[in-house]
């Protein structure tokens, strides 16, 4: 199941289940958002991408869909392994600022064998 | 491809002391460099963005003498947190990308965990 803890909501899922991580992200001019996975004492990791011109990107085992009405991103893990558990983070841009990101509160997903 | 390192991994000091963390685009270059502090279980907070050859520009409540950025190559960005004090303790990541002001990929570095007693 899902709760919030004090800073950070956390996510676990059964291996094999598929897992779904949400995002709202803050500036409705943002037009390029990115997924984040960070592991304990690294930095984070590319995952996935998507620009607002689209609502649904495809890789492999992740997908991201965007809804830009309710400023909403979700990452969708299949079959999800141990090795998924994570942090999982958002972040937006605004295209032509400097490059600049914007991170999410992030989620942190762990995955029972 | 597209490798960013820091050093050092790790580093306590004591309180009052000045640390100097690196960061190293090992195998392109870049033109801008980006700075972001993260407490423990929460988000990266960017601290400010490095452009080579110019002074780096601070986000709002980030005290620019404190954090002094440097970005004197197109390879190396350096973050000196001077006259460190033990709520300056966190893990500081830095990233990279090659070119400016457009839809850039920024590779992220391992990440300095600092410790100030």
């Amino acid at each position: 199941g899902e709760s919030v803890g004090l800073h950070l909501p956390t996510l676990s899922v059964q291996e094999g289940d598929n897992s779904i991580i949400n995002c709202a992200y803050s500036n409705s001019a943002s037009d390029y958002f990115i997924w984040y996975k960070q592991e304990s004492g690294k930095g984070p990791q590319f995952i996935i991408d998507i620009r607002s011109n689209m609502d649904k990107r495809q890789g492999q085992r992740v997908t991201v869909l965007l809804n830009k009405t309710v400023k909403h991103l979700s990452l969708q893990i299949a079959a999800t392994q141990p090795g998924d558990s994570a942090v999982y983070f958002c972040a937006e841009m605004v295209i032509g600022q400097g490059g600049k990101l914007i991170f999410g509160q992030g989620t942190e997903l762990s995955v029972k064998p | 491809g597209a490798v960013v390192s820091q050093h050092p991994s790790r580093v306590i000091c004591k309180s009052g002391t000045s640390v100097k963390i690196e960061c190293r685009s090992l195998d392109f270059q870049a033109t801008t460099m980006f700075w972001y502090r993260q407490f423990p279980k929460q988000s990266l907070m960017l601290m400010a963005t490095s452009n080579e050859g110019s002074k780096a520009t601070y986000e709002q409540g980030v005290e620019k003498d404190k954090f002094l950025i440097n970005h004197a190559s197109l390879t190396l960005s350096t973050l000196t947190v001077t006259s460190a004090h033990p709520e300056d303790s966190s893990f500081y990541i830095c990233s990279a990308s090659s070119s400016g002001g457009g839809q850039e990929t920024q590779y992220f570095g391992p990440g300095t965990r600092l410790l100030v007693l």
